[in-house]
């Protein structure tokens, strides 16, 4: 059975530093990797989607890749700003029937 | 831009009442799926379907069920509403498995459920 990590569950940043969030998961047969982004009460925003092919993708500030062999995944988020505070989630899909299995999430504050 | 949407962002339910929970999507999605959200156990599925009347079972569908008519409709059923199905719940779509996209999942607002 699939199990997804995020560690470190909560973290805090002065605003302009590089965020560095990491996700581990257990089996390496996966279809694709999900980065989302939950604000409080909200529901989820999909940032990133890397197909299990792929090393790395990109959008804007955000950068996310994938090494299936060990596991992980890692998003990166240059020069963070306040309005990036939020809980970002990675889920792994399987590949049957693309379910998603969710990691527990991180918590970030950028501090002004 | 893909929209899913649920019926109500707030909803408040007494013990034993039968409540339904609705989710539409406006892409022609064929896959959808109903999650729950609670603190310490994360997202959890509950049902997903992958066509008009077809349903596959998640990891926690007890207390549940599901029914999809049309295919931008996506309905969760609580039978007979008990306390501990207080929850934020999360609808979410995306296209069919194998498609030339990217099977990517989007999600909805959300429902926070208290039931009394």
């Amino acid at each position: 059975k699939q199990e997804v990590t995020q560690i470190p569950a909560a973290l805090s940043v002065p605003e302009g530093e590089n965020l560095v969030l990491n996700c581990s998961f257990t089996d390496s047969a996966i279809y694709n990797l999900q980065w989302f982004r939950q604000d409080p009460g909200k529901g989820l925003t999909s940032l990133l989607l890397i197909q299990s092919s792929q090393r790395e993708q990109t959008s804007g500030r955000l950068n996310a890749s994938l090494d299936k062999s060990s596991g992980r995944s890692t998003l990166y988020i240059a020069a963070s700003q306040p309005g990036d505070s939020a809980t970002y989630l990675c889920a792994v899909g399987s590949a049957a029937g693309n379910k998603l299995t969710f990691g527990g999430g991180t918590r970030v504050l950028v501090k002004p | 831009d893909v929209k899913v949407t649920q019926s109500s962002r707030y909803l408040v339910k007494r013990t034993g009442e039968k409540v339904f929970l609705e989710c539409v999507q406006d892409m022609d999605h064929e896959n959808m799926f109903w999650y729950r959200q609670d603190p310490g156990l994360g997202l959890r599925l509950i049902y997903f379907s992958y066509d008009v009347k077809m349903k596959e079972k998640g990891d926690i569908p007890e207390g549940y069920s599901v029914s999809r008519e049309k295919k931008e409709r996506f309905s969760l059923i609580l039978e007979s509403a008990s306390t501990n199905q207080t929850s934020m719940y999360l609808c979410a779509s995306s296209l069919s498995f194998g498609a030339a996209s990217y099977n990517e999942q989007f999600f909805g607002p959300g429902t926070r459920l208290t039931v009394l």
